[in-house]
């Protein structure tokens, strides 16, 4: 099977832009999460999408949202960029049938987010 | 929520010796405990993962061991090789907070 997708690579933006990313899952999986890695904070969990809707959120300001379309692939958008925001943006896959994270997840390649 | 502490942030040994990772956990509720490399650059990638009901899980130089009523697990390499070298994130599951994942650690492989 193919792998985790995620469209673009790299993205350059400047502060108060919004930017949108793209996350293709493994054919077949209906969960996609999100995650955010930094240097300082690590990897933290934005939200999940489970068949076109929100499942879970992590504690993020409302200035992250996403969603999910009927073939599972997800967009996450960022509105009014902060410096802060510079991050590499990972999503995962998974079967997303057990609800509560213990599917395996499988990890895109991330999209590296630099604002400026 | 999930608080996940992970020791040490860097590890130094010498090619061929063993490699030791641990982490603590908070929420006794948490029942999955996957590890994660990542190489400079790349995506993480699961190498071995454990559920609440298994002890110790192994896969070739690989093992993993779990002690629930302590909350820690463990990352055991053996016979370290310079692939080896990687940064390694434990994480735990099994709530609504997606995966909680430790700060990672720097393995460095001296040959």
């Amino acid at each position: 099977k193919a792998g985790v997708t995620q469209t673009p690579r790299y993205l350059i933006k400047t502060r108060g832009q919004q930017v949108t990313l793209s996350c293709s899952p493994i054919s077949g999986h209906r969960s996609v999460s999100w995650y955010q890695q930094t240097p300082g904070q690590g990897l933290q969990f934005l939200f999940e999408y489970f068949s076109e809707t929100q499942r879970n959120k992590g504690n993020f300001p409302g200035r992250f949202s996403g969603r999910q379309f009927s073939n599972s692939r997800s967009e996450m958008n960022v509105s009014t960029l902060e410096l802060g925001d510079s991050a590499l943006y990972l999503c995962a896959s998974s079967p997303g049938t057990s609800g509560d994270f213990t599917d395996t997840q499988y990890f895109g390649p991330g999209t590296r987010l630099t604002v400026l | 929520g999930e608080n996940v502490e992970q020791h040490p942030s860097t590890l130094s040994v010498q090619e061929g010796d063993s490699a030791v990772i641990k982490c603590t956990y908070s929420d006794s509720a948490s029942n999955y405990f996957p590890w994660y490399k990542q190489e400079l650059g790349k995506r993480p990638q699961l190498i071995i993962d454990i559920r609440s009901n298994v002890g110790e899980k192994k896969d070739q130089r690989i093992a993993v061991t779990l002690n629930k009523t302590a909350k820690h697990f463990s990352l055991h390499i053996t016979e370290t090789q310079p692939e080896d070298s990687a940064v390694y994130f434990c994480a735990v599951g099994g709530g609504a907070d997606g995966l909680t994942f430790g700060k990672g650690t720097h393995l460095i492989i001296q040959p």
